[in-house]
């Protein structure tokens, strides 16, 4: 079935550095995918909408300029944390619709900020 | 996207059947009703879709009334390893471009 694969899978850095955090279609395009945060045991929460070859869109309240999309071909999609803080800790999920129908899910990226 | 409303939480017992039942009272009429699980660290996985009357397949069942304004998910038999977070999610299945909106989740504990 179709894979999104999501690199890393755990990250740890230092207050003020920057992660990127990648979610690749494996054996389909991906003109859309979708980011999502999660805290220790709450649902998730969209953060944006990222749009090959155009500007993502993002959700009430989060901010572009820290978080920032990069959807430069068809089946890459990239977040960067940028500097990050102990708040910025979290579960990070990336999410493709499919042709068929329901959406497949990255694997996440568990991100700690110390 | 439809709103939808779940128990928090559930418990089972391994053999025992779970029925989680989710309500979607806002359902417009090109929604389909899907469901996804999740395990602790992982991403959402999905299980079932269906837009009425009942579909079946190798791991649930989903049952929809007439009005669609509920749907319940049905898991056989349960094991310690069903034990998840089970999302609802009401939106239109058959052209998926749009964002999923996801509600807080029923977490089921299955004890042996």
């Amino acid at each position: 079935g179709a894979v999104v694969s999501q690199h890393p899978s755990r990250v740890i850095c230092k207050s003020g550095t920057s992660v990127k955090i990648e979610c690749r279609s494996l054996d389909f395009q991906a003109t859309t995918m979708f980011w999502y945060r999660q805290f220790p045991k709450q649902s998730l929460m969209l953060m944006a909408t990222s749009n090959e070859g155009s500007k993502a869109t993002y959700e009430q309240g989060v901010e572009k300029d820290k978080f920032l999309i990069n959807h430069a071909s068809l089946t890459l999609s990239t977040l960067t944390v940028t500097s990050a803080h102990p708040e910025d800790s979290s579960f990070y999920i990336c999410s493709a619709p499919l042709d068929s129908y329901g959406y497949t899910f990255g694997s996440g990226t568990r991100l700690t900020v110390v | 996207l439809a709103k939808t409303t779940q128990p928090i939480s559930m418990d089972s017992y391994e053999g025992q059947e779970v029925n989680i039942t989710c309500s979607h009272n806002n359902i417009a009429t090109n929604d389909y009703i899907t469901w996804y699980q999740q395990f602790p660290s992982q991403g959402p996985r999905f299980i079932i879709q269906g837009y009425k009357t009942k579909v079946t397949n190798e791991v649930a069942s989903l049952f929809i009334p007439a009005d669609r304004k509920s749907s319940t998910l049905s898991l056989p038999r349960v094991s310690l390893s069903d034990t998840a977070v089970y999302y609802c999610l009401v939106g239109e299945g058959s052209s998926n471009t749009g964002k999923l909106i996801f509600g807080q989740g029923t977490t089921l504990q299955v004890k042996p």
